[in-house]
């Protein structure tokens, strides 16, 4: 399995208040990912990271942002948490040798949030 | 039309049956294809990655027609471990880079 772990894996919060997740990986990738899961949606896109302070937007990426700092470090924050946050958020990971397009994904373990 | 579209299932078979699911994808430029699994309240977790030539690994085969912009994945031999939701995945060029484009998943339950 791929070395990447979130923290953390559980979280009860209230609406309004401040969030941080965070994706740290082993395997030194250069390309790194932040989706939800709801029901009924699949996962979705929040943000992803190219490299060191490199970041972009994904699909649904309005309420959150998100630091890289380190290679092995992701950072998800939701700077107001609503009740729409609640959801299980995943980490991802790729390589880049093929390119920035196409690779194989691999998941850390999800954090779920419920905001209250 | 969604990007990516999948039989939601659920799809019960017993022990040993073989199985066939199917996705279609809307964006005719897509360039990669995979199969992921997830079980039930976990990361999902690559199956298989989908090639032009269609490939195998062991019980599980996985195709791709382009001109159909369809992708099947046919388990034979179902096991109980089989049991699992199977998301088809797509990743275009363009738009969000470095996008996966997910399926909603098939679920499959494999019985006794």
């Amino acid at each position: 399995d791929a070395g990447i772990t979130q923290s953390p894996r559980h979280k009860v919060t209230e609406t309004g208040t401040p969030v941080t997740l965070r994706c740290h990986q082993t395997e030194n990738h250069r390309y790194m990912y932040w989706y939800r899961q709801d029901p009924g949606h699949g996962l979705r896109l929040i943000h992803y990271s190219y490299g060191v302070k490199d970041t972009d937007k994904g699909e649904v990426s309005d309420g959150y942002s998100v630091s890289r700092s380190k290679t092995e470090d992701f950072l998800l924050t939701l700077e107001s948490a609503t009740s729409s946050q609640t959801s299980v958020y995943f980490c991802a990971i790729s390589e880049s040798e093929r390119g920035r397009w196409g690779y194989e994904q691999y998941f850390g373990p999800g954090t779920r949030l419920t905001v209250t | 039309r969604k990007e990516v579209e999948q039989d939601p299932g659920p799809f019960n078979v017993p022990e040993g049956a073989t199985v066939a699911f199917n996705c279609t994808y809307s964006n005719s430029a897509s360039q990669s294809f995979f199969w992921y699994r997830q079980d039930c309240r976990k990361e999902p977790k690559l199956l298989m990655s989908v090639y032009s030539s269609g490939n195998e690994d062991g019980r599980f085969t996985a195709q791709l027609n382009r001109a159909s912009q369809y992708i099947s994945l046919l388990i034979r031999d179902s096991k109980l471990s089989d049991s699992a939701t199977y998301l088809c995945v797509v990743s275009n060029y363009g738009g969000s880079q470095g996008n996966l484009i997910f399926g909603k998943g098939t679920k499959l339950s494999v019985k006794p």
